[in-house]
């Protein structure tokens, strides 16, 4: 089983949809918790980090559940400049070299 | 201010070719990797450096080498290519809190696309 794992998609939604990713993770000691944004062969950005009360960015929001080890990402009102593959990244421990990157989410908004 | 930089951009290599990936970061931040991303798999660890003159392996470390002689430039040299690492190549660098290994947010160069025949 991989460390981190997310559904690749694509997800293809219409504008103005919303829209959900989930992401799960197997060690339970991991302790940070990110989504990335990456743009067609671009490099990743940093999106949102995502804490244990869940916390939201304008039409983005980023929950954390620990007991099912598993971080989602919403969007709402999707734009077409949304189009993009979301990384889901998590830290197993305090300790750089810990940083796993799971595969992405590719998303399509259509007009 | 540039960011992280990377080159070249795009690179044809024949196998069994040597050939170093240009890295360099103006931010002063301490921690600076490279990655490899390859369809399906996410970016993985290549290595890693948390200052200069200090590096270490990460998950995928065979047939790449790396040196931190400035806080600036962290390249990595491929010792003998093979088709296999055909990839994209991302460096990236971050901060550091004041204990160890934070982990902070990474900022990333454009991307070096590599192909090796």
């Amino acid at each position: 089983r991989k460390e981190v794992e997310q559904d690749p998609g694509p997800f293809n939604v219409p504008e103005g949809a919303t829209v959900a990713f989930n992401c799960t993770y197997s060690n339970s000691a991991s302790q940070s918790f990110f989504w990335y944004r990456q743009d067609c062969r671009k490099e990743p950005k940093l999106l949102m980090s995502v804490y244990s009360s869940g916390n939201e960015d304008g039409r983005f929001t980023a929950q954390l559940n620990r007991a099912s080890q598993y971080i989602s990402l919403l969007i709402r009102d999707s734009k077409l400049s949304d189009s993009a593959t979301y990384l889901c990244v998590v830290n197993k421990q305090t300790s750089y070299d810990k940083v796993i990157f799971g595969p992405g989410t590719s998303l399509s908004v259509i007009p | 201010n540039a960011g992280v930089t990377q080159t070249p951009k795009f690179q044809v290599l024949k196998t069994g070719q040597s050939m170093t990936l240009q890295c360099a970061q103006d931010m002063n931040h301490e921690y600076m990797s490279w990655y490899r991303q390859d369809p399906g798999m996410g970016l993985r660890l290549i290595h890693y450096s948390v200052g200069a003159g200090i590096t270490d392996q990460g998950e995928v470390p065979n047939g790449y080498n790396v040196s931190r002689s400035t806080t600036e430039d962290f390249p990595l040299r491929l010792l003998s290519a093979a088709p296999s690492q055909t990839s994209v190549y991302f460096c990236a660098s971050s901060t550091t809190g004041r204990t160890a290994y934070s982990a902070d947010t990474q900022y990333f160069g454009p991307g070096t696309r590599l192909t090796v025949l």
